[in-house]
């Protein structure tokens, strides 16, 4: 079974730009979360889709957004990128909501934004 | 509302050497507890969870970690380390209430097994 791919891997972007980072989970995966990786703020969730719903989100401007398709794939977006979005972006599917459930990650996106 | 503390960000040991990496959370509610380990340039993968009944959880790669109630804490343990398991591991909550798969990370801590 193919685990949880992130595209792509690498991303340079300017300031100002706008990024889409694509998650594909695993199959019969309904659950992906999303999670920005940085040296000084460690883990943050960014948000979680289920069933193309959103149903839970972090601390995180509006310019940071994201959704789900039917076949569960996943993308998130940040639109006019600043200096400190540079981060690793990591997706994790599940087969469903719930704390107890396991998540898996994928291997990230690192995103550099210059 | 959820936070975990480790409190080691690095952790030097010989190889062979027992390695303890300790973790702390604060929360107002029940939680369920998980140890990732993250390799350079990968994902994070689980090493083990406790959920609930006994408080001595064994993992993966012989990792082991026990829940302790009354100390808030979810230390993680290995009687004998190989150079292979060098790699930063992230201790995590999440709430036994919520509504979905939301963590709470700490901040890391980084194991470097010396040979």
């Amino acid at each position: 079974k193919a685990g949880v791919t992130q595209t792509p891997r690498y991303l340079i972007k300017t300031r100002g730009q706008q990024v889409t980072l694509s998650c594909s989970p695993i199959s019969g995966h309904r659950s992906v979360s999303w999670y920005q990786q940085t040296p000084g703020q460690g883990l943050q969730f960014l948000f979680e889709y289920f069933s193309e719903t959103q149903r839970n989100k972090g601390n995180f401007p509006g310019r940071f957004s994201g959704r789900q398709f039917s076949n569960s794939r996943s993308e998130m977006n940040v639109s006019t990128l600043e200096l400190g979005d540079s981060a690793l972006y990591l997706c994790a599917s599940s087969e469903q909501p719930g704390d107890d459930t396991e998540a898996f990650f994928g291997q990230g996106t690192r995103l550099t934004v210059v | 509302a959820q936070s975990v503390t480790q409190l080691d960000s690095q952790v030097p040991v010989f190889e062979e050497a027992p390695v303890e990496l300790r973790c702390n959370y604060s929360s107002s509610v029940s939680v369920y507890l998980f140890w990732y380990v993250q390799y350079p340039n990968q994902g994070l993968q689980l090493l083990l969870k406790y959920l609930s009944g006994s408080t001595l959880v064994k993992g993966i790669n012989g990792f082991e970690a026990e829940f302790n109630k009354s100390q808030t804490s979810f230390h993680l343990r290995k009687p004998s380390v190989h150079i292979s398991d060098t790699a930063e591991y992230f201790c995590a909550v999440s709430d036994l209430w919520g509504t979905g798969n939301q963590f709470y990370f700490g901040t890391g801590t980084s194991l470097t097994v010396i040979p």
